[in-house]
C-alpha cells in the first residue's frame, strides 16, 4: 500500500493565483512530514516540515502546509504563485521516529502560466 | 560547507559496463542515503549508512548494486553490468544524527545506459 499519496500529478495555474497541492499519508508512517521542491536537473530542496506542535507550518518561498491528523493529509498551499514556482513538488514522510528513511509521494508538477 | 556534493553530474555508459558514483555529505552529518529517481516518479530508497555502517538496503536493489562508506565520510555507489533499466537520476542525501530531520540532497548523478 502506498504510504504517501499525492493526489494530483499535474497542476496548471496562472501567475498570482492561489494553489494547493494535495498529499495524503497512511497511518503506517510516522507523522513527521515534509515537502520538497525539485527544479529541472537538480536535487531536492526542503520547503517545510511538520514535526509536532502547530498544525500550520510555514516554509520558504511563501509556502505553507497544514497537518490534518483526522484526514491524514498534509496539503501544501501558496496564496499567490510566481512563474519561478514552476517545479516538481514532493511530499514525504519519515518512516520511523529516529531518522529512518523518507518515503516520497509520486510528485506533483506545478506549472505556472503568465 | 558547500552542502552535499555528487560526482559526476552526468554519466553515459554502454550496457554491460560498470559505473561508480561518489557522494560527499555535509561534514557533520553522520547519516547518508542513496535514492534513485526515474522520470515522473518520486525518489525511491536504495540504502543508507550511519557512519560507516550500512543499516538498510532496499529489497529492490539487485546484487549488481553495491554501496560503501569506508571511513564514514564520502560514499560510493557502484552498479555492475549496467542495464538500460538502470538509467535514472541517482540522488544522495545526508542528515544529522538520528532524529526527525529532513535530508539535504545533492544535485544528483544522471545515468544514461545506451
Amino acid at each position: 500500500a502506498q504510504s504517501v499519496t499525492q493526489l494530483d500529478s499535474q497542476v496548471p495555474v496562472f501567475e498570482e493565483a492561489p494553489v494547493e497541492l494535495r498529499c495524503n499519508y497512511s497511518s503506517s508512517v510516522s507523522v513527521y512530514l515534509f515537502w520538497y521542491v525539485q527544479y529541472p536537473n537538480q536535487g531536492l530542496q526542503l520547503l517545510l516540515k511538520y514535526l509536532s506542535g502547530s498544525t500550520l507550518v510555514k516554509g520558504i518561498n511563501g509556502f505553507e502546509a497544514e497537518f490534518n491528523k483526522s484526514q491524514t493529509s498534509f496539503h501544501l498551499r501558496k496564496p499567490s504563485v510566481h512563474i519561478s514556482d514552476t517545479a516538481e513538488y514532493f511530499c514525504a514522510a519519515l518512516l520511523g521516529r529516529q531518522g529512518g528513511k523518507l518515503i516520497f509521494g509520486q510528485g506533483t508538477e506545478l506549472s505556472v502560466k503568465p | 560547507d558547500t552542502g552535499v556534493s555528487q560526482d559526476p553530474r552526468h554519466k553515459i555508459t554502454k550496457r554491460g559496463q560498470n559505473v561508480t558514483f561518489r557522494c560527499d555529505p555535509i561534514s557533520e552529518h553522520n547519516r547518508l542515503y542513496w535514492y534513485r529517481q526515474t522520470l515522473g516518479q518520486g525518489p525511491e530508497f536504495l540504502t543508507y549508512f550511519q557512519n560507516e555502517a550500512q543499516l538498510e538496503k532496499s529489497r529492490l536493489l539487485s546484487d549488481r548494486f553495491s554501496a560503501e562508506r569506508p571511513k564514514g565520510s564520502f560514499s560510493t555507489l557502484e552498479i555492475q553490468r549496467t542495464e538500460q533499466g538502470d538509467s535514472a537520476m541517482y540522488l544522495c542525501a545526508s542528515s544529522p544524527p538520528p532524529g526527525p530531520y529532513g535530508y539535504t540532497f545533492g544535485s544528483g548523478t544522471r545515468l544514461t545506459v545506451v
